[in-house]
């Protein structure tokens, strides 16, 4: 079975600029999640979604970031425009439902000047 | 605010020996956890979930769940070098299926 994908794997743009991720979640999970990781912290949850719609987007810097999920299978997450404290590592997860254990894709490190 | 604490380390345990991993929560209503491994560079990978009281075995990995003190824990037997990595304990709230994740414990098995 293949795991959840991501794209691209590293990502350094200047400040103001705008930046795109990509995840494909796990063939028939229905529940995906955007994370931001920190150095030396936990993931922070970014936004959950069910199939295609939104459960939860209240720690999403909504100014800057949007995150689409069509057709309830790929997403992608957007950074327009990108700030100094948006460097971090961005990481896709997919659960088979909401309430089971989640799998990690391996993440987009973001570098932003 | 729902809240998971670990103590970030790094817990340096030779090799061979039993690695204690610690992980307390505050939300009473919490009914699901989850034992994450993350190398450095690399993504959280799932290890280890407990659901009910007691203990769970897996291999050398045995995962302890206290509903009434509130923790839940994670030892390592026969501890090895490849098992250096921070571990982080994550714990899902029931009122919206969101884990809330711990910063994360760094664990050095010294050769």
């Amino acid at each position: 079975e293949a795991g959840v994908a991501q794209s691209p794997r590293y990502k350094i743009i200047e400040k103001r600029q705008s930046v795109a991720f990509w995840c494909n979640p796990i063939s028939g999970h229905a529940t995906l999640y955007w994370y931001q990781q920190i150095l030396g912290q936990g993931p922070k949850l970014l936004i959950q979604f069910q199939n295609n719609g939104v459960v939860d987007d209240s720690q999403l810097p909504k100014d800057r970031f949007s995150a689409e999920r069509l057709k309830g299978v790929d997403s992608t997450l957007k950074i327009q425009p990108a700030k100094l404290e948006d460097s971090a590592v961005y990481l896709c997860a997919s659960s088979p439902r909401y309430d089971n254990e989640q799998f990690f894709g391996p993440g987009t490190r973001l570098t932003v000047l | 605010q729902k809240e998971v604490e670990q103590n970030s380390g790094p817990l340096s345990v030779p090799e061979g020996a039993i690695a204690s991993l610690n992980c307390t929560y505050s939300d009473r209503g919490s009914q699901s956890f989850f034992w994450y491994r993350q190398y450095s560079g690399k993504s959280p990978e799932l290890i280890m979930s407990i659901y009910s009281n007691g203990d769970k075995e897996d291999g050398r990995f045995t995962a302890q769940l206290n509903k009434a003190s509130q923790y839940v824990s994670l030892l390592i037997r026969d501890s090895q070098p490849s098992d250096s990595a921070t571990y982080l304990c994550a714990v899902k709230v029931d009122s919206n299926y969101q884990l809330i994740w711990g910063a994360g414990t760094k664990l050095i098995i010294k050769p």
